[in-house]
């Protein structure tokens, strides 16, 4: 059992908004840890995606976007691309100085 | 450019032992902090261990406290893991990670694994 959860898996069509949940708890988001996001397209390492809650490494497109609220967090994708399908996985801390990582979802590309 | 390349994974029977190796190119070594983390076939990453830039700062997922080691030689630019103990739930793809410079639970960058399988 992930410390962090999400939905094991979400779909949307090319071009459409889909969001990405991810749920703490106060050991750690409702801490203060921020949340970072990777993505793993299929048979490659992960990648990081968004870090400290909202931020895009260079070469990341804008299209994707975080967000964290109290002990919740969600990545948004606009204009989903064939090339999205992958899983997504979110990251923090917590307070026993400990990674943790959310279960994963998989994005499909309908 | 970042480059990190595991090696030493393979195939060991319940209760053996395995080292596995990182080398790290294109950075500062002795600058970062550096992790793994795994991944069971099929299933979501794990973290493991991370390790401070002299060694002097070590944690361990509660999973692997007390049989796996985590390590640095900075000379060498590489990071090793000595895994101990190995148990069947251990088997997994294990990556390094570089660490954030800013961020200690951050995995920058990330090799492309190591399997690992454990099995009699």
């Amino acid at each position: 059992q992930s410390v962090l959860t999400q939905p094991p898996s979400v779909s949307g069509a090319p071009g459409q908004r889909v969001t990405i949940s991810c749920t703490g708890s106060s050991s750690n988001f409702g801490a203060g840890y921020e949340v970072h996001w990777y993505q793993q397209l299929p048979g490659t390492a992960p990648k990081l995606l968004i870090y400290g809650n909202n931020n895009r490494p260079s070469g990341v497109p804008d299209r994707f976007s975080g967000s964290k609220s109290g002990t919740s967090a969600s990545l948004a994708i606009t204009g989903l691309q064939a090339e999205d399908e992958a899983d997504y996985y979110c990251q923090s801390y917590d307070i026993s100085l400990t990674v943790v990582f959310g279960g994963g979802t998989k994005l499909t590309v309908l | 450019q970042v480059q990190l390349v595991e090696s030493g994974g393979g195939l060991v029977k319940p209760g053996g032992s395995l080292r596995l190796s990182c080398a790290a190119s294109g950075f500062t070594f002795s600058d970062y902090y550096m992790s793994w983390i795994r991944q069971a076939p099929g299933k979501g990453l794990e973290w493991v261990s991370y390790i401070s830039y002299s060694g002097s700062g070590i944690y361990y997922a509660d999973s692997v406290k007390g049989r796996f080691t985590i390590s640095r030689d900075n000379a060498q630019n590489s990071l090793y893991l000595q895994m101990n103990s190995l148990r069947a739930e251990d088997t997994a793809v294990y990556y390094c990670a570089r660490v954030h410079n800013n961020y200690v639970d951050l995995q920058e960058y990330w090799g492309h694994g190591t399997l690992v399988a454990v099995s009699s």
